[in-house]
């Protein structure tokens, strides 16, 4: 199976401007997460959507969105960007079994503000 | 509330010898706890994961972690160290069902290797 899938890879914009970040995840998996990495705040949870329908939000303010297609590919935007939106977003495909789930993360998006 | 807790920022190790990196989690409930390992400018991998079976859990490139209820500790081993091995590992705890998950990084354990 091909694995997870992001782009573009690497993303220069600047502040004020909106940037939008596409997610595949691997065939048959129905769920995404995504989240930031930064070097002073880590890795932070953003949102988790499964079947089209956002399930789980993390702790970011309103100019971070995403909704999932009906192919389960994910989008992410982020409007009006700032300086501290510069990082790299990961996304995971999620594969739900026996109670419990694994992601498979992709190898992330780095986005540069200016 | 659920956390986790990386004991170590930074672990330095020569070629050959032990690794131990430490994770300390605290959750409400039955949690999944999970290795990640992050080589530089790349995505996370899968390392292992305890999802309430086998205390000792075995993962890819020779690691294991033990899961201790006790001492709420998913600390991470390996016998022999690789210069390979030098990367970023997260410990990773959820409380997840299939409507909603939880799900909480630890701040990293960056591993270097001493030839």
């Amino acid at each position: 199976k091909a694995g997870v899938t992001q782009t573009p890879r690497y993303l220069i914009k600047t502040r004020g401007q909106q940037v939008t970040l596409s997610c595949s995840p691997i065939s048959g998996h129905r769920s995404v997460s995504w989240y930031q990495q930064t070097p002073g705040q880590g890795l932070q949870f953003l949102f988790e959507y499964f079947s089209e329908t956002q399930r789980n939000k993390g702790n970011f303010p309103g100019r971070f969105s995403g909704r999932q297609f009906s192919n389960s590919r994910s989008e992410m935007n982020v409007s009006t960007l700032e300086l501290g939106d510069s990082a790299l977003y990961l996304c995971a495909s999620v594969l739900w079994a026996d109670h419990s789930y694994e992601q498979y993360f992709g190898p992330g998006t780095r986005l540069t503000v200016t | 509330a659920q956390s986790v807790t990386q004991l170590d920022s930074h672990v330095s190790v020569s070629e050959g010898t032990p690794v131990l990196l430490r994770c300390n989690y605290s959750s409400s409930y039955s949690p999944s706890l999970f290795w990640y390992v992050q080589h530089p400018n790349k995505g996370l991998q899968l390392l292992l994961k305890y999802t309430s079976a086998a205390t000792l859990v075995k993962g890819i490139n020779g690691f294991e972690a033990e899961f201790k209820k006790s001492e709420t500790s998913f600390h991470l081993t390996k016998p022999s160290a690789h210069m390979s091995d030098a990367a970023e590992y997260f410990c990773v705890v959820s409380e997840a069902t299939s409507s909603a998950s939880k799900i909480i990084f630890g701040s990293g354990t960056r591993l270097s290797i001493r030839p």
